[in-house]
């Protein structure tokens, strides 16, 4: 499973764009690369999924550069109720075994 | 449409006694897996059951843990000779089929606290 890179925590404020970049170097060429939110005492709750390019759902915008090496979740206008752990995983489509790591904190204040 | 449902939401048990951790998947859903979260740590998978199968079970401790998904009722995470360091969250989740277009879906987990 490819390693991922993230950092331990973002602050912001609401209204703000919040971008989240994670590194993944050793991406294999069927990796997909998955974002999870996961709210204090919740489970992990799927936010995007993508391969390359770019892809927008209703709650964020993942853009993947050309060599696939990193990626960016970006979340628009945030409000308090982002506050949240935000989980970079990659591996195959649907892989189960994939292992999450520490995440980064979101923070949206005031 | 109800998600992937979890009892208890909160367990305590004291070293030596046994855990039972329940999930029901989603309706429509015949795969679950379960996965365990440290204090301070992501979740690691622990095992892949589909109705009355284990598919796979290298994430989970070869002694004491035990998982079932009888072809009635829900699946079954069982801890027996419960220590401390088996202190965590237990998070379920379930798929239509690995492969299917559709995500995990998790639920919101059983606390275990062995005292």
């Amino acid at each position: 499973l490819a390693k991922t890179t993230q950092p331990i925590s973002m602050d912001s404020y609401e209204g703000q764009e919040v971008n989240i970049t994670c590194s993944h170097n050793n991406i294999a060429t069927n990796d997909y690369i998955t974002w999870y939110q996961q709210f204090p005492s919740q489970g992990p709750r799927f936010i995007i999924q993508g391969y390359k390019t770019k892809v927008t759902n209703e709650v964020a915008s993942l853009f993947i550069p050309a060599d696939r090496k990193s990626s960016t979740l970006s979340l628009p206008r945030v409000s308090l109720s982002d506050t949240a752990v935000y989980y970079c995983l990659v591996g195959g489509f649907n892989d189960y075994k994939l292992s999450f790591g520490a995440g980064t904190t979101v923070t949206v204040r005031a | 449409n109800a998600g992937v449902m979890q009892n208890p939401r909160h367990l305590v048990r004291r070293r030596g006694q046994e855990a039972r951790l329940r999930c029901s998947p989603m309706k429509g859903h015949s795969h679950v897996y379960w996965y365990r979260q440290l204090p301070e740590e992501g979740l690691k998978f622990m095992v892949y059951l589909q109705k009355e199968n284990i598919i796979d079970e290298s994430g989970m401790p070869k002694e004491r843990f035990s998982a079932e998904f009888p072809k009635e009722g829900p699946s079954i995470l069982r801890i027996q000779q419960v220590v401390r360091g088996d202190s965590a969250a237990y998070f379920c989740a379930s798929s239509p089929q690995p492969g299917d277009n559709s995500p995990l879906h998790f639920g919101n987990g059983t606390r275990l606290t062995v005292t």
